[in-house]
């Protein structure tokens, strides 16, 4: 089955911790986004990638780092630097080719602050 | 102002019912538009997307878009319990999912 995985599903981050969401994909598709849901607001971009090795800064990258050394794979790293990082994350991806590119989500992780 | 509004609800409905989501907007360049549903502590999937103004139908579901109001909408006929869930419009000016702006999603729920 093709699908994007997202692990942990819930995960806690103590103060001053960095902690590493993974979302990994068997579409074969170019593109992954990264998106951050809160309560009353819509989902907003974090970072997203094109290709492989190649990433750019969304609307809210501050605080948060990506890698994407394999095309299956794009990691985001909530650093210490991101003073309220509860939410609810969403990875995506597309084939990066399409006029009216059609998002396939992950289920998400819920990240909270202990 | 926001680029894009949507009435949070929740929306609650009895089986049957004919649902309408609405959405409006401030950018008038937006041009591709979409409708997603979001089951509860799921990704959202998408349902609808159009180009510029009119109508498209697919199945139950009708998306309309009025660019001279600068207002959207997502019509569910015949609604069903499994239609329960947020739905989150979304648009754009340009191509490129990394272009989107999506509003903050209506909950609703069908009523069996």
């Amino acid at each position: 089955d093709g699908g994007i995985t997202q692990s942990p599903k819930y995960l806690f981050r103590k103060e001053g911790q960095n902690v590493t969401l993974s979302c990994e994909q068997n579409l074969n598709h170019d593109a992954m986004y990264w998106y951050r849901q809160d309560p009353g607001q819509g989902l907003r971009l974090i970072y997203y990638s094109q290709i492989v090795n190649d990433f750019q800064k969304g609307d809210i990258a501050e605080g948060y780092s990506v890698s994407r050394e394999k095309k299956e794979s794009f990691p985001l790293t909530v650093t210490s630097a991101q003073k309220n990082p509860t939410a609810f994350y969403l990875c995506a991806s597309s084939t990066g080719r399409s006029l009216v590119e059609k998002l396939f989500f992950g289920s998400g992780t819920q990240l909270s602050v202990l | 102002q926001k680029e894009v509004e949507q009435d949070p609800g929740p929306l609650s409905v009895p089986e049957g019912a004919i649902v309408s989501l609405n959405c409006t907007y401030s950018n008038s360049a937006f041009q591709y538009f979409m409708w997603y549903r979001q089951y509860s502590r799921k990704g959202p999937e998408l349902l609808m997307y159009t180009y510029s103004s009119g109508n498209k139908e697919d199945g139950r579901f009708t998306a309309q878009v009025d660019k001279s109001s600068k207002y959207i909408s997502l019509f569910i006929r015949d609604s069903q319990p499994s239609d329960s869930a947020t739905y989150l419009c979304a648009m754009s000016a340009r191509t490129g999912a990394n272009n989107l702006f999506f509003g903050t999603g209506t909950r609703l729920t069908v009523i069996p």
